[in-house]
């Protein structure tokens, strides 16, 4: 079956520099979600959407934005990198018509380290 | 907040032996319960979820999780450990339509030979 496909796997990057991540979730799933993972650390909830409009924010740096295109996949974009932002990056895709009870569906994520 | 709270950030189990995460969480009205567990360098799998159907809760790979409304908790069990089985587990909650997960702290866990 198929699954959330992220891209690119890993990523390095200098600091000040720009990164942006792409997320392709499961096929007719209509929700995305974005979480960053540090070292060590719980999966902290950043951004999400639902039908290319978004639907919530959690703890998502203002040099940090994101997006849900027409065909649902997102991207999200992070300027101005600095070490801290040096972490695992994971996108989920849901089905909204689950509600709340529907499970998320992870990608394998992006590890993005800053130097 | 809403919030879940793991108990214990390393667990040790023989190969074999029961294996008892914890996981309680805050919550005034009923919550969605989730387990995840990650393997090294993977994404989060899914194990179980509480939906309200039934309290016991049956997953994958021999792992079950009793929802106790009274206790506000959501412990995950599993009979007998394997090599297998050696990963970090995170608990997760959900309260609204949503669907955003809110996670615990991660709970590592070790099988000895």
């Amino acid at each position: 079956a198929a699954g959330v496909i992220q891209s690119p796997r890993h990523l390095i990057k200098e600091k000040r520099e720009t990164a942006t991540l792409k997320c392709y979730p499961i096929p007719r799933h209509d929700t995305v979600y974005w979480y960053q993972q540090g070292p060590g650390q719980d999966p902290q909830f950043l951004i999400s959407f639902y039908e290319k409009m978004q639907s919530d924010k959690g703890s998502i740096p203002d040099r940090f934005s994101a997006q849900q295109f027409s065909d649902y996949h997102s991207e999200l974009n992070m300027s101005s990198l600095e070490l801290g932002d040096s972490a695992l990056y994971f996108c989920a895709s849901s089905d909204s018509r689950q509600g709340a009870s529907g499970e998320l569906f992870f990608g394998e994520g992006s590890r993005l380290t800053v130097l | 907040a809403q919030s879940v709270t793991q108990l214990g950030s390393h667990v040790s189990v023989s190969e074999g032996a029961l294996v008892l995460l914890r996981c309680n969480y805050s919550s005034s009205v009923p919550p969605y319960l989730f387990w995840y567990v990650q393997y090294p360098n993977q994404g989060l799998q899914l194990l179980l979820k509480y939906t309200s159907a039934a309290t016991l809760v049956k997953g994958i790979n021999g792992f079950e999780a009793e929802f106790k409304k009274s206790e506000t908790s959501f412990h995950l069990t599993k009979p007998s450990a394997h090599m297998s089985d050696a990963a970090e587990y995170f608990c997760a909650v959900s309260y609204n339509q949503g669907g955003k997960l809110i996670f615990g702290q991660g709970t590592e866990l070790s099988v000895k030979p």
